[in-house]
């Protein structure tokens, strides 16, 4: 069966500092990967998502960057984080347009 | 270029009373639809799903959708509020763009249901 896994559940950094957020999905090949950021009111706002290895289309301008450097891995950074980066970020797969997205257990990121 | 809107951020109803969620997608293909529901503290659930199959869409917990091409909507009903059906529900669209596809979310609507 599929899992995917997203590390660290929570993170406090201060400003300027760099930020690394890491998801991986077991069980399937070549499948969709996106983040997201969660916040009150905006539902999830889709920041990043790619269809395969080294390819990322971003949704949103903004201080964050993503990379896939492998089929199943999917990676969120910044260089330098600002406090309107704080927020709950998850990651998400799915495999075709008419299949149900599977979801990390998130990131809460406090920017302070 | 997809969208999806969800016309209210709040909604409340009283138990036992009709639920209607509403949802207007864009979409320049022939999109998959979604109800996903999160309750307080919870992950993401799916509740039902369109696929160019039948356009009366069942779920679980006695939800249902149905999908309107000719008014671009897909909105959420159930017959009868449960105390338990207070959460936060989401209208999801998915579709084919260039090179790929990609799954935007509504900004979601909350559902407060009164004793």
């Amino acid at each position: 069966s599929q899992t995917i896994h997203q590390w660290p559940a929570t993170l406090v950094q201060p400003v300027g500092s760099p930020l690394s957020l890491e998801c991986t999905v077991e069980g399937t090949s070549n499948p969709n990967l996106y983040w997201y950021r969660q916040a009150a009111g905006r539902g999830l706002q889709l920041l990043f998502y790619s269809v395969g290895i080294g390819q990322i289309s971003s949704e949103v301008p903004q201080n964050l960057s993503a990379s896939r450097p492998q089929d199943r891995q999917f990676i969120l950074s910044s260089k330098k984080l600002l406090l309107s980066d704080s927020g709950f970020y998850l990651c998400a797969w799915n495999g075709q347009p008419s299949t149900e997205a599977f979801f990390g257990q998130g990131t809460r990121l406090t920017v302070v | 270029a997809q969208s999806v809107t969800q016309l209210d951020s709040h909604v409340s109803v009283s138990e036992g009373t009709p639920v209607l969620l509403r949802c207007n997608y864009s979409s320049s293909y022939s999109p998959s639809l979604f109800w996903y529901v999160q309750h307080p503290n919870k992950g993401l659930q799916l509740l039902l799903k369109y696929t160019s199959a039948a356009t009366l869409v069942k779920g679980i917990n006695g939800f249902e959708a149905e999908f309107k091409k000719s008014e671009t909507s897909f909105h959420l009903t159930k017959p009868s509020a449960h105390m338990s059906d207070a959460a936060e529900y989401f209208c999801v669209v998915s579709d084919e763009n260039t090179g790929g596809f990609k799954t935007i979310f509504g900004a979601g609507t909350r559902l407060f249901v009164k004793a």
